[in-house]
């Protein structure tokens, strides 16, 4: 099946320092990939969404200056969270699409916990 | 907007029996997926089913399987022979064929009792 790696799976830094997550389309070619944050307890909230060698559209309310991403080639996708906060810490999730635009499905990566002292 | 919602933030069911999770969604378009995810304790997103509304046969996967009411814009999963391994938080999510994001549901944590 269709597999999605994230890298790291856990991340500890400090307030200020910039982080970045790694999304990877292990056997498939990946033209659209996703980043979504998940609070304790709570459903995925999708932050921006990838589309390989153009610029990543986010969704309303994230700041494009602090979650960088970058989508360079059709397996990888980064995530960079620049001068991170502890607000910033978070469960964050990619997934990527396969298939045909119109009837793909997404698969997900297994998750980064980014925690931010 | 399309919104999907999920009444039941818990569900609790004996191992072995049938336990049903609803969900519900808005939307004015015709053509979209409809999808159920699950997310276990390693918070890894797990697609259960998947089902196209243009489909009137309701879609099926070993125990899994939906109820997919399009005119009254349900679409409620049910697990048989409930398994300790089918715990997790189950989400509904939707997506508009012409669109690439999913709209996710609020999730339900099912437990199953042993």
């Amino acid at each position: 099946g269709a597999v999605v790696s994230q890298h790291p799976s856990r991340v500890i830094c400090k307030s200020g320092t910039s982080v970045k997550i790694e999304c990877r389309s292990l056997d498939f070619q990946a033209t659209t990939m996703f980043w979504y944050r998940q609070f304790p307890k709570q459903s995925l909230m999708l932050m921006a969404t990838s589309n390989e060698g153009s610029k990543a559209t986010y969704e309303q309310g994230v700041e494009k200056d602090k979650f960088l991403i970058n989508h360079a080639s059709l397996t990888l996708s980064t995530l960079t969270v620049t001068s991170a906060h502890p607000e910033d810490s978070s469960f964050y999730i990619c997934s990527a699409i396969t298939g045909t635009f119109l009837t793909d499905t997404q698969y997900f990566g297994p998750g980064t916990r980014l925690t931010v002292l | 907007a399309q919104t999907v919602t999920q009444s039941q933030p818990e569900m609790s069911v004996q191992e072995a029996e049938t336990v049903t999770l609803s969900c519900t969604y808005d939307t004015s378009e015709s053509d979209y997926y409809l999808f159920w995810y699950k997310q276990p304790p390693s918070r890894q997103m797990i697609l259960v089913i998947r089902q196209e509304a243009y489909k009137q046969q309701n879609a099926t996967e070993n125990r899994f399987s939906v109820n997919f009411q399009k005119a009254a814009k349900s679409f409620s999963l049910k697990i048989s022979d409930s398994q300790l391994g089918d715990a997790a938080m189950y989400f509904c999510a939707y997506k508009f064929q012409g669109a690439q994001k999913l709209v996710f549901g609020q999730g339900t944590r099912l437990t199953i009792n042993p």
